[in-house]
């Protein structure tokens, strides 16, 4: 059972590069959410998607991109990273019962 | 808006000894309430959850969570600890029909042998 795949797991950027964070669920659920950890902060909802082509913002939705194209994948776009973006990300697929949270990704932008 | 407190953010513990981590909500309403543990370096695993019903929750490895509802409160609990323990814990709440979780801040625990 693969629940929540998230890639790349470490990510070095420089700032003003962009990327795509890839997050993907085999277990059908309606909702995706992405969150950022950071220390001290706990985890702070960053873009959420209740199913394909609905998606809205969270509590620090700026700088961050994204879209629901299928009811599996829901890929994190940093437009122009900076410094503040540096941070562990992760993707998680949720259904009444809870979430399952991916992997995470470390990302550092220098 | 709701939110969430968790007091404690770092405690330390010798094995054996007993665990109670606090975790106070802010919301009117009926809501869902989870306790998630981040072992080092992984990702957030349910340890247990609460949706109605007997106030008292078991999850696993040991551990268990009382609602009482006049407090806001879903505090944690577990009667001896274990070095394998150490992590991170997070309590976070969702309002009755929707998935959007709202974190608190986690609470750092380490268990020395």
């Amino acid at each position: 059972n693969a629940g929540v795949t998230q890639t790349p797991k470490f990510q070095v950027l420089k700032t003003g590069q962009s990327m795509t964070l890839q997050c993907a669920q085999d277990m059908n659920h309606e909702y995706m959410s992405w969150y950022r950890q950071d220390p001290g902060m706990g985890l702070r909802l960053i873009h959420y998607s209740v199913g394909a082509g609905i998606t809205d913002q969270g509590e620090v939705p700026n700088g961050y991109n994204v879209s629901r194209s299928t009811t599996e994948d829901f890929p994190l776009r940093l437009l122009s990273a900076a410094p503040s973006q540096t941070s562990v990300y992760f993707c998680a697929s949720s259904y009444s019962g809870g979430a399952f949270f991916g992997q995470g990704t470390r990302l550092t932008v220098v | 808006a709701q939110s969430v407190s968790q007091h404690n953010h770092h405690v330390i513990l010798s094995e054996a000894a007993s665990l109670e981590l606090g975790c106070n909500y802010s919301y009117g309403g009926t809501v869902n309430l989870f306790w998630y543990v981040q072992y080092p370096g992984q990702h957030l695993q349910l340890l247990l959850k609460y949706f109605s019903g007997d106030p008292l929750v078991k999850g696993i490895k040991g551990f268990e969570a009382e609602f009482i509802k006049s407090k806001f409160s879903f505090n944690l609990r577990k009667p001896s600890v274990q070095w394998s323990d150490t992590a991170e814990y997070f309590c976070a709440v969702s309002t009755l029909g929707f998935q959007k979780l709202v974190f608190g801040t986690g609470t750092r625990l380490l268990v020395s042998p």
